[in-house]
């Protein structure tokens, strides 16, 4: 069965800092892994997403994700925070055969100024 | 915004009350997924519909029930109603069947307060 753990519920940074959330998954056969973003009061927009293509996945605003199979993560990063970055993140997995996606808690992101 | 469009945006009803929840899907995408999203579980699947057929079943209770129907919109019906079913109700579609690597794209939600 399918699972994500995202460490860490709450993340804050100051602006212009590195921004690191984590997100470990378990599968049972080769993974699909998704980051998703949702702002306050809205539904959830797709950051970026791994499909057994390249391991360095890049997405939408600065953010970044690695895979890696050994440790079973698939890390988010974005190397200057900016105010607008302030919102909840969800690593969510989906295997092959399975159309559902498993999300992790989600962890919120605090941007100091 | 991403496409997929939910009504109401808000619902505010009683316990013992059913609602229905209404999403359209993206132009072009067969697959529309339920999700619920609470303080205590989290984001959880709830059920999938592709081109009018029921595919895959999560954690969706007895109460709850779904269709898709020709035009390719879906309803979730919610009935008998309990204060613990308050949550953010997302719909989601995506091309194709929902093959793993297919992403998903999700409506604003409709947020539902039982009383």
């Amino acid at each position: 069965a399918q699972s994500v753990t995202q460490l860490g519920s709450h993340v804050s940074v100051s602006e212009g800092a590195l921004v690191l959330l984590r997100c470990n998954y378990s599968s049972s056969v080769p993974p699909y892994l998704f980051w998703y973003v949702q702002y306050p009061n809205q539904g959830l927009q797709l950051l970026l997403k791994y499909t057994s293509a390249a391991t360095l996945v890049k997405g939408i605003n600065g953010f970044e994700a690695e895979f890696k199979k050994s440790e079973t993560s698939f890390h988010l990063t974005k190397p200057s925070a900016h105010m607008s970055d302030a919102a909840e993140y969800f690593c969510a997995v989906s295997e092959g055969s399975n159309y559902k996606l498993t999300f992790g808690k989600g962890t919120l992101l605090t941007v100091n100024p | 915004d991403s496409g997929v469009t939910q009504t109401p945006k808000h619902l505010i009803t009683a316990t013992g009350q059913r609602v229905t929840l209404r999403c359209s899907p993206r132009s072009g995408d067969l697959s529309v997924y339920w999700y619920q999203q609470s303080l205590d579980q989290g984001l959880q699947f709830l059920i999938q519909y592709y081109n009018g057929e029921e595919r895959a079943k999560g954690n969706i209770l007895e109460r709850f029930s779904a269709q898709q129907f020709p035009d390719l919109h879906s309803e979730l019906n919610l009935s008998s109603l309990e204060l613990g079913d308050s949550a953010l109700y997302f719909c989601a579609s995506s091309v194709g069947m929902g093959q793993g690597y297919n992403e998903q794209f999700f409506g604003p939600g409709t947020r539902l307060t039982v009383l």
